[in-house]
This record gives C-alpha cells, sequence and structure tokens, in this order.
C-alpha cells in the first residue's frame, strides 16, 4: 500500500521564524509535487520536483527532494502570515494519478 | 479560459438518494480525475480517466461510478448516498508534459449526506 506521509500535521509559529516540513512516501518516485490549500478554496500548485536533488524556491519558501531517501522537504524561511495555509504533498506514482500527503495545517501568529 | 468547472458548489442530500456531480474542462486535457478531501485524511483519488471512453478506479471508488464520454466532461456519479459520502469533492484534469504533469483543479463541492 502507498503511502504519503507529512509531519507535522500542524503547526504554529511565530512570523519571523523558520521551519520545515517533511514529506515521507513510501515507494520510489521521481516526481513529487507541493500544493497550497487556503480554508474553503481549491488546492495551488506551488512546486514540482523532478528528479533526486531538485530544489525549488518561491519567496519564503524552499523546496527539496531526495529520491534515495523517497523524502521531500518544505522549508519556510521568515514566516508572514500570508503564510497561513494547509501545505500538502503528492507523489506521482502511475502517471497521472495523485497519492496526497495528510497535509501540513500552517498557522503563523503575529 | 474557464479551466475546471464543477457544479454544484454545495449540496446536500438524504441517505439512499442519488446525485450527478459535474465537471467540465475547456483546456483539451486528456486526463481527468475525482478526488475527495476529508478532514485529517488529505485528498484521495476516487477515479480517473486517460481519455474519452477510458476510466479506471482509484483509491476509493466504492459508491462511486463515472463515464467520460467526451473529452470536456467527467461526471461522477453517487448510486445511493452514504453518510459516509459526505465530504468535498474536488474535481482536476491534467496533460503531461516533459515537467512532469500539469494538474487544474475545481473549486470542488462540497456534498453532506443526512
Amino acid at each position: 500500500e502507498l503511502k504519503v506521509e507529512q509531519n507535522p500535521l500542524f503547526l504554529s509559529m511565530q512570523e519571523g521564524k523558520n521551519y520545515t516540513i517533511y514529506c515521507n512516501y513510501s515507494t520510489t518516485s521521481d516526481r513529487l509535487y507541493w500544493y497550497r490549500q487556503d480554508p474553503g478554496k481549491s488546492l495551488e500548485s506551488l512546486f514540482v520536483l523532478l528528479s533526486n536533488g531538485a530544489v525549488k524556491q518561491e519567496g519564503r519558501l524552499m523546496a527539496s527532494l531526495d529520491t534515495k531517501a523517497r523524502l521531500s522537504t518544505l522549508h519556510i524561511t521568515a514566516a508572514v502570515h500570508d503564510l497561513s495555509a494547509t501545505y500538502f504533498c503528492a507523489v506521482d506514482i502511475l502517471g497521472n494519478q495523485f497519492y496526497f500527503g495528510t497535509g501540513t495545517s500552517l498557522t503563523v501568529i503575529p | 479560459n474557464a479551466g475546471v468547472t464543477q457544479t454544484p458548489k454545495f449540496q446536500v442530500l438524504k441517505t439512499g438518494q442519488s446525485m450527478t456531480l459535474q465537471c467540465a474542462q475547456d483546456m483539451n486535457h486528456e486526463y481527468m480525475s475525482w478526488y475527495r478531501q476529508d478532514p485529517g485524511m488529505g485528498l484521495r483519488l476516487i477515479h480517473y480517466s486517460v481519455g474519452a471512453g477510458i476510466t479506471d478506479q482509484g483509491e476509493v471508488p466504492n459508491g462511486y461510478n463515472v463515464s467520460r464520454s467526451t473529452t470536456e466532461d467527467f461526471p461522477l456519479r453517487l448510486l445511493s448516498a452514504a453518510p459516509s459520502q459526505t465530504s468535498v469533492y474536488f474535481c482536476a484534469s491534467s496533460y503531461s508534459t516533459s515537467s512532469g504533469y500539469g494538474y487544474t483543479f475545481g473549486s470542488g463541492t462540497r456534498l453532506t449526506v443526512v
């Protein structure tokens, strides 16, 4: 059974602090995706990581992929309130079927 | 360009009723899929389609039917609604590129079964 696990599930952090969200998956895949979801909204694509060692950055968010460890990280630098949302990782195993992690609910406190 | 359009946005059903959640895309994407989102469980794949006339089951297909008669439309049918099907449903369309798969999600349908 394929598993995609994220931790932590809930994260409360102060503005200006740094933190990392972890995404582990249980099978071989070279493609890992990160999404953001605001309450009551749909999913917004953040990053697509396509190979081992891939690193992508957008603003205060940086994502990386280690396919050998089956691990992706989403690092938050100097958090701001606007980053409060739920973040999902997803693994693309069979082409166009995504298997999602459980999500990390991030709250940034002023 | 509307992207992926889901209707209705909200629906309340009684146990045992049937209904169809509509999903349409205008991007000529070959792949379409349905997910349900439950608290603490992320999104789980219900059914997917790799092209008109071709569908297959995902992780949680029981209680749902799909068909894909055209590239644009991918309706999800609940045959006999149960409270366990209370969830938020997302339709997505996608296409393959050299950079992986480009996924576009609809805005979701919030379904409550009482």
